[in-house]
């Protein structure tokens, strides 16, 4: 099953812009991450939220979490070419060993 | 960090033939292992749950006697797809959260293409 949708599910920018991708779930959750997947390959691990946690800060990745409205925010700020790949997010409702469930991703283009 | 491997990282089979794919924890113990599968351009779905030393949980719509899994060891689990079909062709992920942790922080495989012809 997945959890929910991502939005938008593609997007272009120029590098240098940043790049705003959301995430929407359906049920409870007790964190929430955010994945990095290049064309054919495995997953990259980008950042976790607590579901007590409404913003983390990682490099050029700012995360937020809104409970209330069962949504988060992926921010890349002054994009590269190199992030170019599909991002997912991924909750989890239970406690820490349980699967995570995918949302349906963004496939982001960052052109030079 | 903990890193999970999977093997082979791509295979080709012919219709009706069985294809085996292991995931191994290299660093930590694994009583728990997740399969995900991966079509073109689509999502990670989750397959089954793959515990060590009892039967695999599978999810609504996987059907356990075409995907057996076998969780042999607190760092090797297996997925063999059997009488595959080119419906099958997937990549298949696992991941493994390390024991014992507060966080659910997964390791995922690299993943194996599967391609049946």
């Amino acid at each position: 099953s997945q959890q929910g949708e991502e939005d938008p599910q593609a997007l272009s920018i120029q590098e240098g812009e940043n790049a705003t991708m959301n995430c929407s779930y359906k049920t409870s959750i007790n964190n929430l991450q955010w994945y990095r997947q290049n064309s054919g390959r495995g997953l990259v691990h980008l950042i976790l939220i607590r579901s007590n946690e409404r913003e983390k800060h990682s490099g050029r990745l700012r995360v937020t979490l809104d409970t209330s409205k069962k949504s988060s925010s992926l921010l890349i700020t002054a994009s590269r070419a190199a992030d170019t790949a599909s991002y997912f997010c991924a909750t989890d409702a239970g406690q820490a060993g349980t699967a995570l469930i995918f949302g349906k991703g963004t496939t982001l283009s960052v052109s030079s | 960090g903990a890193v999970v491997s999977q093997h082979p990282s791509w295979v080709i089979c012919k219709s009706g033939t069985s294809v085996k794919i292991e995931c191994r924890s290299l660093d930590f113990q694994a009583t728990t292992m997740f399969w995900y599968r991966q079509f073109p351009k689509q999502s990670l779905m989750l397959m089954a749950t793959s515990n060590e030393g009892s039967k695999a949980t599978y999810e609504q719509g996987v059907e356990k006697d075409k995907f057996l899994i076998n969780h042999a060891s607190l760092t090797l689990s297996t997925l063999t797809v059997t009488s595959a079909h080119p419906e099958d062709s997937s990549f298949y992920i696992c991941s493994a959260p390390q024991s014992g942790r507060a966080v659910n922080e997964q390791y995922f495989g690299p993943g194996t293409r599967l391609t049946v012809t």
